[in-house]
C-alpha cells in the first residue's frame, strides 16, 4: 500500500494563480481531509468528505475548492492563490466508524509570491 | 465549539529521563482524544487514542498518555526518553458533526527535544 500521496511536494505560485493540489489514498477510506499547517497554530481543517459526491466545509474553506469523483481522490483547488495561503498542506483519510486514527500525507508545502 | 490547548511550545528532557507533553481540551459532550506525532519534514503519524474505556491509554514507541475526565487533560508521557524522541507533537480532540464526520481540532502543538 502506497497509503496517502499527495503531489506535488513543493509549489510556487503568483498571486491570482490557479492550481489544484492533487491527494490520493489507497486504503479504500471513505473520510478524506485537507488540513493547513501553519507556525504555532496547529492544523486546520480546510474541507471534508464522507464518500464520493459528498464534500463539507470545515474551519477555514474560504478560497479553496474540493470535489470527490472517487473514493480514491481527493483533490484542492485554488481558485486564486493568494500570499495568506502560503502554507504546508495535508491531506489526510480514514474509516468512518469508531473514531478511528487518520493517515496523512507527506504534504505540500505552498509559497505565493 | 471544541478546542484543544497545548500550553508548552517547547519540552527540554534529558534521556532517560520521564517525559510528559500537556494538553487540556473542551467539547460538548464525549471527547475524543488523539496523540499525533511529526517528524521534520513529514505527514503527523497516529500515536494514541482514548474512546472510552481505561484511563490510561498504551500506544506506538513506549508512549502512553492519561485521560482525566476532571481536570479535562489528556497528557502525553513516556518512562524514559529517547533522543529518537525528539519530534512536534500534536494533541487533537474530535466529536461527531453532521453527516457523522470525525472533525478533528489540533492543539499548536509541542516541540519535543530530547537531550543525549
Amino acid at each position: 500500500n502506497a497509503g496517502v500521496t499527495q503531489t506535488p511536494k513543493f509549489q510556487v505560485l503568483k498571486t491570482g494563480q490557479s492550481m489544484t493540489l492533487q491527494c490520493a489514498q489507497d486504503m479504500n477510506h471513505e473520510y478524506m481531509s485537507w488540513y493547513r499547517q501553519d507556525p504555532g497554530m496547529g492544523l486546520r481543517l480546510i474541507h471534508y468528505s464522507v464518500g464520493a459526491g459528498i464534500t463539507d466545509q470545515g474551519e477555514v474553506p474560504n478560497g479553496y475548492n474540493v470535489s470527490r469523483s472517487t473514493t480514491e481522490d481527493f483533490p484542492l483547488r485554488l481558485l486564486s492563490a493568494a500570499p495568506s495561503q502560503t502554507s504546508v498542506y495535508f491531506c489526510a483519510s480514514s474509516r468512518l466508524a469508531n473514531f478511528p486514527e487518520q493517515y496523512f500525507g507527506p504534504g505540500t508545502r505552498l509559497t505565493v509570491t | 465549539a471544541q478546542s484543544v490547548a497545548q500550553p508548552e511550545d517547547q519540552v527540554n528532557v534529558a534521556e532517560g529521563n520521564p517525559l510528559t507533553v500537556k494538553c487540556t481540551y473542551s467539547v460538548s459532550g464525549n471527547p475524543y482524544l488523539f496523540w499525533y506525532v511529526q517528524y521534520p519534514n513529514r505527514g503527523l503519524q497516529f500515536l494514541l487514542k482514548y474512546i472510552t474505556g481505561d484511563n490510561l491509554v498504551k500506544g506506538s514507541y513506549g508512549f502512553e498518555a492519561e485521560f482525566n475526565k476532571s481536570q479535562t487533560s489528556f497528557h502525553l508521557k513516556k518512562p524514559s526518553a529517547l533522543v529518537s524522541d525528539s519530534a512536534l507533537y500534536f494533541c487533537a480532540v474530535s466529536a461527531i458533526s453532521s453527516g457523522s464526520a470525525r472533525q478533528l481540532t489540533f492543539g499548536s502543538g509541542t516541540q519535543l527535544t530530547v537531550l543525549p
